[in-house]
């Protein structure tokens, strides 16, 4: 069966912090897919990443990094120097290659970065 | 600019009526959903369509209905048969299919009166 848990309903951490936002997952496919998205307080989930099975290296985009680790199904999410403007609800997610309508979001992880 | 839009951004129900939620998008994508956001937990899939005067029902359409007559737009109505409507509703799209990257619209807010 599929399931994304974060764990972590809610974080706090004072600006400039590191911060990193866990996300496990299951599924019984071999072929899948993993994505963050962020839902700022305007309510648009906005897309960060989207990862495939077959890709464990780990990504950097700015001050935005994922470590992805199959032995461990997970795909962690770690902000650098965090900024006021990282406050946000953040969702990990999974779809199967299998299948053409399913994609399963975690519940959230809710950052608020402190000035 | 392109994206999806979804109005109004406020909308309230009073008991035994039927409202629908406008999302239309200028992407030129073919597939669009339709997702349901309580507080504090993740999005849950109402209805979704990969082509025109096709859709599929998703993990909670009890209670909705949607059309797809045209490409950009995806409509949805909460009908009375929805006995607990509130909550924030979520459009998106994609080009293809749900193994891409979706795009949003800003959400509706439908509360009951």
């Amino acid at each position: 069966a599929q399931k994304v848990t974060q764990a972590q309903t809610e974080i706090s951490v004072v600006e400039k912090e590191d911060v990193t936002l866990d996300c496990v997952y299951e599924t019984r496919d071999t072929t899948y897919y993993l994505f963050w998205y962020k839902q700022p307080p305007s309510g648009e989930l906005v897309f960060l990443i989207r990862r495939n099975s077959f890709d464990e290296q780990n990504e950097i985009s700015g001050r935005y990094s994922w470590n992805f680790q199959k032995s461990t199904s997970s795909f962690n999410f770690t902000i650098t120097a965090s900024q006021v403007v990282d406050s946000a609800v953040y969702f990990c997610a999974l779809s199967e290659a299998r299948r053409d309508d399913k994609i399963i979001f975690g519940k959230g992880t809710r950052l608020h970065i402190l000035p | 600019d392109g994206g999806i839009t979804q109005s109004p951004k406020y909308l309230f129900r009073k008991e035994g009526q039927n409202v629908t939620l406008s999302c239309e998008q200028n992407l030129n994508h073919d597939a669009m959903y339709w997702y349901r956001q309580d507080p504090g937990q993740g999005l849950r899939l109402i209805y979704y369509s990969q082509i025109v005067n096709d859709f599929q029902k998703g993990d909670i359409a009890e209670g909705y209905s949607v059309s797809r007559e045209k490409k950009e737009s995806f409509p949805l109505t909460v009908t009375s048969a929805q006995k607990n409507p509130t909550a924030f509703y979520l459009c998106a799209s994609s080009i293809t299919g749900i193994n891409e990257k979706l795009f949003f619209g800003s959400g509706t807010q439908l509360s009951v009166l």
